[in-house]
């Protein structure tokens, strides 16, 4: 069955040091992968998308690496700040690109400790 | 100005009443979606829809139909509800007829009773 695996549901990190989180998918070949944060009582909100054709992004502190041998996409939050705690989900368009199924993984919620 | 907005914020009934939850974009979005996130923080589409086409999770019961009376608005009307249906309900939208860059309401919590 397909799959979207987000390595594990918390993690826990000191301020100032890089977070890593993974995000593995099965039996998909998605056009692009998106990673959204999600705040206690909110709706998950769009951070960066990475195209098939694309290894790395880039936004502030932020990076997205998509690897479509692995299956596997990292997202890395560089000199991590206690405002970063949210949990962060990875998500793919199950269907192929041009369709409108965005399937997300169950997220990982970081704790980033001062 | 609020970009995807839903209301009600919170919504508790009984079990086998009938409920809608409305939903409105001013982005200008052609795709627009309800989603159910349960109590284990699990986020399930529940149905996506543009001008042209209605596309439905086939795990989602026939009690559950979206409405849409123009473009910036797709409603979620729930029939007969049940224990199992409280959740959190978001919706959310995009431009074009692709899911790249949702942009989600703050949701919807759903108690029955």
């Amino acid at each position: 069955s397909q799959k979207i695996e987000q390595n594990s549901e918390a993690l826990n990190i000191q301020e100032g040091k890089t977070a890593t989180l993974t995000c593995n998918y099965t039996n998909y070949s998605p056009a692009y992968l998106q990673w959204y944060r999600q705040d206690p009582g909110r709706g998950p909100v769009f951070l960066l998308l990475i195209r098939e054709n694309e290894k790395e992004k880039r936004k502030e502190r932020l990076k997205v690496t998509f690897d479509t041998t692995l299956k596997q996409s990292l997202f890395h939050i560089t000199a991590s700040q206690p405002a970063d705690s949210a949990t962060y989900l990875c998500a793919l368009d199950v269907s192929g690109a041009g369709s409108y199924q965005l399937t997300f993984g169950k997220g990982t919620k970081l704790s980033v400790i001062p | 100005d609020t970009a995807v907005s839903q209301t009600p914020k919170y919504l508790v009934t009984q079990m086998g009443n009938d409920k809608s939850i409305k939903c409105e974009q001013n982005l200008g979005h052609d795709t627009m979606y309800w989603y159910k996130q349960d109590s284990k923080k699990f986020l399930k589409i529940m149905f996506s829809y543009n001008n042209k086409e209605l596309i439905i999770n086939e795990t989602v019961p026939n009690r559950f139909s979206p409405k849409s009376p123009d473009k910036a608005h797709l409603n979620l009307h729930i029939n007969s509800l049940e224990l199992g249906d409280s959740a959190v309900y978001f919706c959310a939208s995009s431009q074009g007829m692709t899911s790249e860059k949702l942009f989600f309401g703050s949701g919807t919590q759903l108690s029955v009773l």
